[in-house]
């Protein structure tokens, strides 16, 4: 069975300090491995895919993550931190039928 | 311009008053599923289909029905709403193929009286 695990349900930087959450995964297959964001009262946008091509992802608003599967993680990073990365973010493996199996996920705080 | 889209946004409702969810997405999207998102429980499949008259639940089925007669249309159904059924609610399509990006429509809030 798959599942995700997410460290920390929250997080808080100081704008420009970097951001780092924590995602670890569990699959019994090769994965593929999404990071979603939830700003506040809207719904979710994909932030980037890992889908087996380069284990370096990057994706939108400046985040990037790294699929280390020696580790079975990948975390999402981003080196400075904007007061418009609060958010709720979520890490998800997909499995049958495109099924997206969620973390509990991490809520950032960003604060002056 | 792609999307998927639900109504209504925001619904409140008592105990045992059926009601639906609509969900449709525009990009013929064979696969389309429900989610509820609850605080620390992130996101979980209610249901989903993987074409028309096609579908199967997922990891919390119970109090929910779905119906899939038009590849464009996935509704939503509570027959008895409960409280424990306060929620977020997203609808969701994608294509065959892990690799695909998932649409995610805006969200549903619902709260059971």
């Amino acid at each position: 069975a798959q599942s995700v695990t997410q460290l920390g349900s929250h997080v808080s930087v100081s704008e420009g300090a970097l951001v780092l959450l924590r995602c670890n995964y569990s699959s019994s297959v090769p994965p593929y491995l999404f990071w979603y964001v939830q700003y506040p009262n809207q719904g979710l946008q994909l932030l980037l895919k890992y889908t087996s091509a380069a284990t370096l992802v990057k994706g939108i608003n400046g985040f990037e993550a790294e699929f280390k599967k020696s580790e079975t993680s990948f975390h999402l990073t981003k080196p400075s931190a904007h007061m418009s990365d609060a958010a709720e973010y979520f890490c998800a493996v997909s499995g049958w039928y495109n099924k997206l199996i969620f973390g509990a996920g991490t809520r950032l705080a960003v604060h002056p | 311009e792609a999307q998927v889209t639900q109504n209504p946004r925001y619904l409140i409702t008592v105990t045992g008053k059926k009601l639906t969810v609509t969900c449709s997405q525009n990009m013929n999207h064979e696969y389309m599923s429900w989610y509820r998102q609850d605080p620390g429980l992130g996101l979980r499949q209610i249901y989903y289909s993987m074409n028309v008259e096609v579908t199967d639940k997922g990891d919390v089925p119970e109090g929910y029905k779905v119906s899939r007669k038009e590849k464009r249309n996935f509704p939503l159904i509570l027959e008895s709403p409960s409280p424990n059924q306060t929620s977020l609610y997203f609808c969701a399509s994608s294509d065959p193929g892990s690799t695909d990006t998932q649409y995610f429509g805006p969200g549903t809030r619902l709260t059971v009286l």
